[in-house]
């Protein structure tokens, strides 16, 4: 079965600052990995996805990640953050899952990383 | 596009009450999956409709929730009766087709507290 891990459950830095918010898979195949992030109070917003092809992807809002195979991660990371950048953000993996004779891509979720930006 | 919509945006009722959750997809996607998210289990996929028809629903905790979809513009869960341990934020999301790398866009959520 398909899990994920993001480790940290809450992390603060400085605006100004760099980030990088750790996500680790497990998956046999090759994933598709996602990111999210989650304002309070809001629904949840793509910021970035991977596939194939180039390992690192540019995303909204500034943000980036890097699929590492051998590491199994997908580390988002952002050279300096904002004040508006604090929110929760998720990790995700999907998978092609089968269900009653019908192929569909299953989210599994990281538990989630709390970002809050000191001043 | 208004993206997806949920109503309500909060829910306080009591225990052994009917709560009915609403969703209206974004126009032409034609998945819709409900998920739930609470503080001790994050977020769970609850039931997953494709053309309207539930595709997946091992997810649905137990008999007292149902989910249906009347037509590709509108869903709703139902818990009947709710009970406070079902207190969680509840997402609707809808995506344009099956696969894996189809972008689920998420709904802002219902807030939903059984007292």
């Amino acid at each position: 079965a398909q899990s994920v891990t993001q480790p940290d459950i809450h992390i603060t830095v400085s605006e100004g600052a760099s980030l990088e918010l750790r996500c680790n898979y497990s998956y046999g195949a090759t994933p598709y990995l996602f990111w999210y992030v989650q304002s309070p109070g809001q629904g949840l917003q793509l910021l970035l996805k991977y596939f194939s092809g180039d390992t690192l992807v540019q995303g909204i809002k500034g943000f980036e990640a890097e699929f590492k195979r051998s590491q199994s991660s997908f580390n988002l990371r952002k050279p300096s953050v904002h004040w508006s950048d604090a929110a929760e953000y998720f990790c995700a993996v999907a998978r092609d899952f089968n269900a009653g004779g019908t192929s569909y891509g299953k989210l599994t979720f990281g538990q989630g990383t709390i970002l809050t930006v000191h001043p | 596009d208004a993206g997806v919509i949920q109503s309500p945006r909060h829910e306080v009722t009591e225990m052994g009450q009917e709560v009915t959750l609403r969703c209206k997809p974004i126009s032409g996607h034609n998945s819709l999956f409900w998920y739930r998210q609470t503080m001790m289990r994050g977020l769970e996929l609850l039931i997953y409709f494709n053309n309207n028809v539930p595709i997946d629903d091992s997810g649905m905790p137990e008999d007292r929730f149902s989910a249906k979809m009347p037509n590709a513009s509108f869903s709703t869960l139902k818990i009947q009766p709710s009970e406070p341990r079902d207190s969680a934020v509840y997402f609707c999301a809808s995506s344009l087709g099956l696969n894996s790398y189809n972008e689920q866009f998420f709904g802002p959520g219902t807030r939903l507290t059984v007292l």
